[in-house]
């Protein structure tokens, strides 16, 4: 079965509010999982990481929370802007990374 | 800002022929990727390489696959009969360090298989 998983396919998001997009995984024993963005014709990119020790971590605009209890991860991205508009993949792993499948972020005027 | 490059953007060619796929990574970067993405789906690792030898590869990565470091910048990934199914986008990438590090990604390359 798949080690990471999103939620929604597709989520829409007024410019200006808050997106939180939501990932799921089976590996109780993951310790390391990666938030990735990918725009149109280009690869992944890096956004944020977190380790299993940790709970929450935040960046500029972002911020990941970590529930090991439930196995879940999200992704927030602050005050959306039409830039972040892209595919959101999260991903888990030390060393090869396994991807799961993405949300599609659109951003409304 | 240092990147990953990958030459072509796009390789068209025939089933059954062989396809290099070439790659440039970040230049103090020691461990290198490569990842395909079939359209529409989700990215897949294919193979991890350091110090000259392949660290790990997934089940994807049969006798057809193949990867090089021919010198000191480039990073090579060959497809020697190549199949309908191998088209896909083929991504590069390439982290200073091993577990725990940020794999950098390069634009990609598009495979189309005729």
């Amino acid at each position: 079965g798949e080690s990471v998983g999103l939620h929604l396919p597709t989520l829409s998001v007024q410019e200006g509010d808050n997106s939180i997009i939501n990932c799921a995984y089976s590996n109780s024993a993951s310790d390391y999982f990666i938030w990735y963005k990918q725009e149109s014709g280009k690869g992944p990119q890096f956004i944020i990481d977190i380790r299993s020790n940790m709970d929450k971590r935040q960046g500029q605009r972002v911020t990941v929370l970590l529930n090991k209890t439930v196995k879940h991860l999200s992704l927030q991205i602050a005050a959306t802007q039409p830039g972040d508009s892209a595919v959101y993949f999260c991903a888990e792993g030390r060393d090869k990374i396994i991807f799961g499948k993405g949300t599609r972020l659109h951003i409304l005027p | 800002e240092p990147e990953v490059t990958q030459t072509p953007s796009h390789q068209v060619t025939q089933m059954g022929q062989e396809v290099i796929l070439r790659c440039v990574p970040i230049s103090n970067h020691l461990y290198f990727y490569w990842y395909r993405q079939i359209l529409g789906q989700k990215v897949e690792f294919l193979v991890s390489f350091y110090n000259n030898e392949i660290s790990e590869k997934s089940e994807i990565f049969d006798d057809q696959f193949s990867v090089e470091r021919p010198d000191g910048s480039n990073f090579t990934l060959k497809i020697r009969s190549t199949k309908l199914e191998d088209s896909a986008m083929y991504f590069c990438a390439s982290s200073v360090g091993g577990s725990y590090n940020e794999q950098f990604f390069g634009p990609g390359t598009r495979l189309t298989v005729l």
